[in-house]
C-alpha cells in the first residue's frame, strides 16, 4: 500500500541554518503531496502542497518540490528561525483522494 | 472565524467508563475525520465521514464509534475505554476529499488518559 517515510528526528539546528527534512513516498497513481506543521500545543496546519510532478509548493520561506523520478518531497528552508520549532509531517493523498497517508513526523528544534 | 473545535481538551478517565469527545466545524465542510497521534507513529485515522449519515472506518477503528447526524458535528465515542486508547486525538474537516481539493483543518486536539 501507499506509504510515507520521513527522516527521524529530532533535528536540531542553530538559527539561520539551512534546513532539509527528507520525505520519500510509495504510491500508485499520481498522489498529491503535502507538508503539515504542528506547533507546540496546537493542531496541525497545512504548510504547503503540490499536486503534480515538478510542482513546487512554497509558504513562509519553506519550499518542497514534487520529484516523481525519486519519489521525494523534501522540505527546505534557507534560514530557519526559533519560531520554526515544531513537528513537521509529510503526507500524500491516496489514489481515491479520500484519505491522507501520513509520515511519522519530524521534530525540529531551532536554538538561538 | 473559521475553526474546528474539540471538547474537552484534556480528559482523565478510568477503564470502561463511556466517554464522548465532541467535534464541531463552522465551515460547512462535507468531509470530517478523527485521528489519533502517538509518539513515533504519526497520525492514524480512526474514522471519517464524507457527509451526513455517511461514515467509514479508517486504519484503527477498533474500540471507537462515530456518528454524523448534522453536517457540523462529528463526535467520537469510546464505549468502554481501555489504557491503550490513551493518546492525543485530533478532529479535522475539509471542503472536499482529503486529497487534491481538500486542505484539512485541524482542531486543537484532545489529550486523553485512560487509567
Amino acid at each position: 500500500g501507499d506509504s510515507v517515510t520521513q527522516m527521524e528526528g529530532p533535528v536540531t539546528l542553530s538559527e539561520e541554518a539551512f534546513l532539509t527534512i527528507n520525505c520519500t513516498y510509495t504510491a500508485t497513481g499520481y498522489p498529491s503531496l503535502f507538508w503539515y506543521v504542528q506547533y507546540p500545543g496546537e493542531g496541525l496546519q497545512l504548510l504547503l502542497k503540490a499536486t503534480k510532478a515538478d510542482d513546487k509548493g512554497s509558504n513562509k520561506g519553506f519550499e518542497a518540490t514534487y520529484r516523481k523520478e525519486t519519489t521525494s518531497f523534501h522540505l527546505e528552508k534557507g534560514s530557519v528561525q526559533v519560531s520554526d520549532s515544531a513537528v513537521y509531517f509529510c503526507a500524500l493523498s491516496d489514489q481515491s483522494n479520500y484519505q491522507l497517508i501520513w509520515g511519522a513526523g519530524t521534530k525540529l528544534i531551532i536554538k538561538p | 472565524e473559521a475553526q474546528v473545535t474539540q471538547n474537552p481538551r484534556y480528559l482523565i478517565t478510568v477503564t470502561g467508563k463511556k466517554l464522548t469527545v465532541t467535534c464541531s466545524q463552522n465551515m460547512n465542510h462535507e468531509y470530517m475525520s478523527w485521528y489519533r497521534q502517538d509518539p513515533g507513529l504519526g497520525l492514524r485515522q480512526i474514522y471519517y465521514s464524507m457527509n451526513v449519515e455517511v461514515t467509514d472506518k479508517g486504519d484503527v477503528p477498533e474500540g471507537y464509534k462515530v456518528s454524523r447526524k448534522e453536517k457540523r458535528n462529528f463526535p467520537l465515542i469510546l464505549e468502554s475505554p481501555s489504557p491503550n486508547q490513551t493518546s492525543l486525538y485530533f478532529c479535522a474537516s475539509s471542503a472536499g476529499l482529503a486529497g487534491r481539493r481538500g486542505t484539512q483543518y485541524f482542531g486543537p486536539g484532545t489529550r486523553l488518559l485512560v487509567l
